[in-house]
């Protein structure tokens, strides 16, 4: 469901290591997924998405995998820098029409 | 323009005016989304606006808040009687609704009430 008065939860990660991000989306009827990141003082921006057709994604460090066995999303990033500090936000959207709905979000933490 | 563009990018006012807030979507893209976010905090979903249709308004607090969206485009949200709590960065989207596309976020008005 929608995030409301809640506070966010924290990730923290040593600089280099891999860091994994999970979401629980809501509606098994979704069929697209969004990963967000909001970095201090701006607005969300788009990272990577996947389709409900498919169980895995890989971008540029970022990979989302996607179990709809179970309603789980998850966002790994590869190699962490300092500037992957932010509050990373998962979306879902069904067919149509279907407004977009954002999880709660995680704040990630880099440990220089 | 090239992205969703709102204003005032801040706003102070005091307690008990109105503010209105606005929000220019990207051209072409028929779903509007208003949301708020507190210190800390994740997105409190406010109203969705995708082309002709009503407006999902279930997120809207209470009766102060309204929002309308003109010809489809640009958007305006109403806080009348501010009060102290209402103080936080509303975000507004736009997207090409029924398309398995992402919203894209303006950069947020922050509204402080004093």
């Amino acid at each position: 469901g929608e995030s409301v008065g809640l506070h966010l939860p924290t990730l923290s990660v040593q600089e280099g290591d891999n860091s994994i991000i999970n979401c629980a989306y809501s509606n098994s009827a979704s069929d697209y997924f969004i990963w967000y990141k909001q970095e201090s003082g701006k607005g969300p921006q788009f990272i990577i998405d996947i389709r409900s057709n498919m169980d895995k994604r890989q971008g540029q460090r970022v990979t989302v995998l996607l179990n709809k066995t179970v309603k789980h999303l998850s966002l790994q990033i590869a190699a962490t820098q300092p500037g992957d500090s932010a509050v990373y936000f998962c979306a879902e959207k069904g067919g149509g029409y279907q407004k977009v709905t954002f999880g709660t979000g995680t704040k990630l933490q880099v440990i220089p | 323009g090239a992205g969703v563009s709102q204003s005032p990018s801040n706003k102070v006012t005091e307690k008990g005016k109105d503010v209105e807030l606005r929000c220019d979507p990207i051209s072409g893209h028929t779903a509007l989304y208003w949301y708020r976010q507190s210190l800390g905090q994740g997105l409190e979903f406010l109203i969705y606006f995708q082309g002709n249709s009503a407006p999902d308004k279930s997120g809207l607090p209470s009766d102060r808040f309204s929002a309308e969206r003109t010809g489809g485009s640009v958007s305006t949200l109403t806080i009348q009687r501010t009060q102290q709590e209402d103080s936080a960065v509303y975000l507004c989207a736009s997207s090409r609704g029924h398309a398995n596309t992402e919203a894209f976020f303006g950069q947020g008005t922050r509204l402080t009430v004093v």
